[in-house]
């Protein structure tokens, strides 16, 4: 059985950053890009970007360019999604989800239980 | 950018009725398109994938057709845990490129 499970909940001040983990399980790491999804309160879903976990390499949507950072960790199967410079609008829930099939970016398939930024003065 | 729009917003049915939701792009995606469930406070769940192959595990009560800009999402008889939100989402993958619907939620009425 394949399992992400997240960071806990988080609350940042404006112009903060925070970074958020998704340790995975049941699978090879290294096989499945991992992609990252937000979802504002009330909102739609909107694509971040994604991670190739063998090579590092890595694709963001270019509404988040220059202010996110996705990295990971093959010694404990882990990824990260890094934000900086929040505003209010960022509040969000971030969820990590492991591309369905191994060796391409195709559909996400599980998903993390998701980690609430609270951005906040 | 391709911009996928959902209808409708919000769908009331009840138990044992069939379910159509629509998901429109504004440019071809080809079979480049998934449906995913989403209940309350939880994460999404793959239900569909390429227009109309079901994930591992989903009932065959849910199917997905469509190609090009029109496409369908149909829950042939409801049952009361298939009340949730649906998004639908693209792709395209050189370079990666996602985008969701707005969703549709699907109500008891």
């Amino acid at each position: 059985q394949v399992y992400l499970v997240q960071s806990g909940a988080e609350v940042a001040k404006p112009g903060a950053s925070v970074k958020v983990s998704c340790k995975t399980s049941g699978y090879i790491f290294t096989t499945n890009y991992m992609h990252w999804v937000r979802q504002a309160p009330g909102q739609g879903l909107e694509w971040m970007g994604c991670l190739n976990p063998k090579s590092g390499d890595t694709h963001y949507a270019q509404n988040f360019q220059g202010r996110v950072t996705m990295t990971r960790d093959t010694s404990s199967n882990t990824a990260f999604m890094e934000l900086t410079r929040l505003k209010s609008d960022d509040t969000a829930v971030y969820y990590c989800g492991r591309s369905l099939y191994s060796g391409s970016y195709n559909w996400f398939d599980p998903w993390g239980q998701g980690t609430l930024v609270t951005v906040s003065s | 950018e391709i911009v996928l729009t959902q209808s409708p917003a919000t769908l009331s049915l009840s138990p044992g009725e069939r379910a159509s939701l629509s998901c429109r792009a504004s440019q071809t995606v080809g079979d480049n398109l998934a449906w995913y469930q989403q209940k309350p406070g939880q994460a999404p769940r793959l239900l569909i994938h390429d227009a109309s192959i079901r994930a591992t595990g989903i009932p065959a009560r849910f199917s997905g057709s469509g190609s090009g800009t029109d496409f369908t999402l149909t829950i042939s008889s409801l049952e009361p845990g298939d009340f949730a939100v649906y998004h639908c989402q693209q792709r395209s993958d050189r370079p990666p490129v996602y985008t969701f619907g707005q969703g549709t939620k699907l109500e008891i009425k």
